[in-house]
């Protein structure tokens, strides 16, 4: 039971360049999210999925697109990186809106 | 906007002795939190949550203690050991929302 796996682990990437970061879950959650760790900062929610079929802007939503695949699958892409989105990504999933979110390792994401 | 602030950034401690982790939220129609832990290189780890119509609420080796009078919150980690280090974040709630918002986090350091 590997929980929440994301893929890369590491990404450099050229301002401009796109990319899209993998999630997937193996614990039938609902509901799933992508946040980004600035250093020294608490996480902040960029997009979530309340339930497949479905998915609504968080707090910092700008130069982000997401797709929830499946029940298991969430994606993030940013179409045209940018040096602010360097950062620490963390996917998570619960089982529904107000319960315990659990999350992966993170992708660390720099861009040049 | 509103947000869940932590009062200490750094807190060092000794092997074997109580340590305490406060956190000062302002939404008040935030009724659910929770404690993470982080270690270095790793996605927020679920330690404890509570409701609030709950004041107090015990794990293993940790209590979360609830104050909504003054919109306060703790996390009281007892004998703590050298694996308790680790960086701490409380995130705010509500049982029908689906964002979480957390603080910027406590650096809690056991000494040996």
């Amino acid at each position: 039971n590997a929980g929440v796996t994301q893929t890369p682990k590491f990404q450099v990437l050229k301002t401009g360049q796109s990319m899209t970061l993998q999630c997937a879950q193996d614990m039938n959650h609902n509901s799933m999210y992508w946040y980004r760790q600035d250093p020294g900062m608490g996480l902040r929610l960029i997009y979530y999925s309340a339930s497949e079929g479905t998915t609504d802007k968080g707090e910092v939503p700008n130069g982000y697109n997401v797709s929830r695949l499946n029940k298991r699958e969430f994606s993030l892409r940013l179409e045209s990186a940018a040096p602010s989105q360097t950062s620490v990504y963390f996917c998570a999933s619960s089982e529904d809106g107000g319960q315990p979110q659990h999350f992966g390792d993170g992708t660390r994401l720099s861009i040049l | 906007g509103e947000s869940v602030g932590l009062h200490l950034p750094t807190l060092s401690v000794q092997e074997g002795d109580n340590s305490i982790i406060n956190c000062a939220y302002s939404n008040s129609a935030s009724d659910y939190f929770i404690w993470y832990k982080q270690e270095s290189g790793k996605g927020p780890q679920f330690i404890i949550d509570i409701r609030s119509n709950m004041d107090k609420r015990q794990g293993q080796r940790v209590t979360v203690l609830l104050n909504k009078t003054v919109k306060h919150l703790s996390l009281q980690i007892a004998a703590t050991q050298p694996g308790d280090s680790a960086v701490y974040f409380c995130a705010e709630n509500s049982v029908s929302s689906y964002k979480l918002i957390f603080g910027s986090g406590t650096r809690l350091l056991v000494r040996p």
